[in-house]
């Protein structure tokens, strides 16, 4: 049974940037996309990009464009989010979710569903 | 970007009665490849989301057959035919149809 692990909380300055990491434990990524998903204190979910580790292609919201980086280390299992010019908006639980791959084709292929879920890093930006 | 919306906001419900909520997509959510990438989520409280049902309908693996999932094109339903106290969460439908991904702003089922 896979299972997604992801790094710990984490407590940032304004003005700086995060890593976390979530890892597939019992399994590996293979045919599988990674997104990473974001819950503010007592909000919603909100998809903040993803990445198909085959291909290594990312993809982002545009609203999280020039200060997120999605990457991948198939060899560990590993997906990583780093998220800089953290602001204290970005106070939230940080999720990776596993996401099966539809039809493939040039390179690209249909998301599926978020099947598998990590436990979630809290992050909370503060000065 | 394609906007979700589900209604109600609020379900209050007695133990062993039906459920149901709604999502209306702003667009179809059939893709090229002739699937429809909707799906829902449930999220206990404390815990993070957990997958429910799939492409519309489908019952994902170790979720109770009390939990359904029906609608077409821009339509969607869920529906619970006899609610259980560990069933008390949010709810969320999500599209994976076109990037970006998006969800709808939850319902939440709480016992009356």
């Amino acid at each position: 049974q896979v299972q997604l692990v992801q790094s710990g909380a984490e407590v940032k300055k304004p003005g700086s940037s995060v890593k976390v990491s979530c890892k597939a434990s019992g399994g590996t990524f293979s045919s599988y996309a990674i997104s990473w998903v974001r819950q503010a204190p007592g909000q919603g979910l909100e998809w903040m990009g993803g990445i198909i580790p085959i291909f290594g292609t990312a993809n982002y919201a545009q609203k999280f464009q020039g200060r997120v980086t999605i990457t991948a280390d198939e060899s560990t299992s590993t997906a990583y989010m780093e998220l800089s010019s953290l602001r204290s908006e970005d106070t939230a639980v940080y999720y990776c979710a596993r996401v099966p791959l539809g039809y493939c084709s040039g390179g690209s292929c249909s998301l599926e569903t978020f099947d598998i879920w990590g436990q979630g890093t809290m992050v909370t930006v503060s000065s | 970007d394609i906007v979700m919306t589900q209604t109600p906001l609020s379900s209050p419900v007695t133990l062993g009665q039906p459920a149901s909520i709604s999502c209306r997509s702003s667009q179809s959510l059939v893709h090229s490849d002739g699937n429809t990438y909707l799906s829902w989520l449930q999220q206990r409280p404390g815990q993070p989301p957990r997958l429910l049902i799939y492409k519309i309908s489908n019952r994902f693996s170790g979720v109770p057959d009390r939990f359904s999932g029906s609608g077409a094109g821009t339509d969607f339903t869920l529906k619970i035919s006899r609610v259980e106290a560990e069933d008390v969460g949010v709810y969320y439908c999500m599209q994976a149809t076109q990037i970006p991904l998006t969800f709808g702003g939850g319902t939440k089922v709480e016992i009356k």
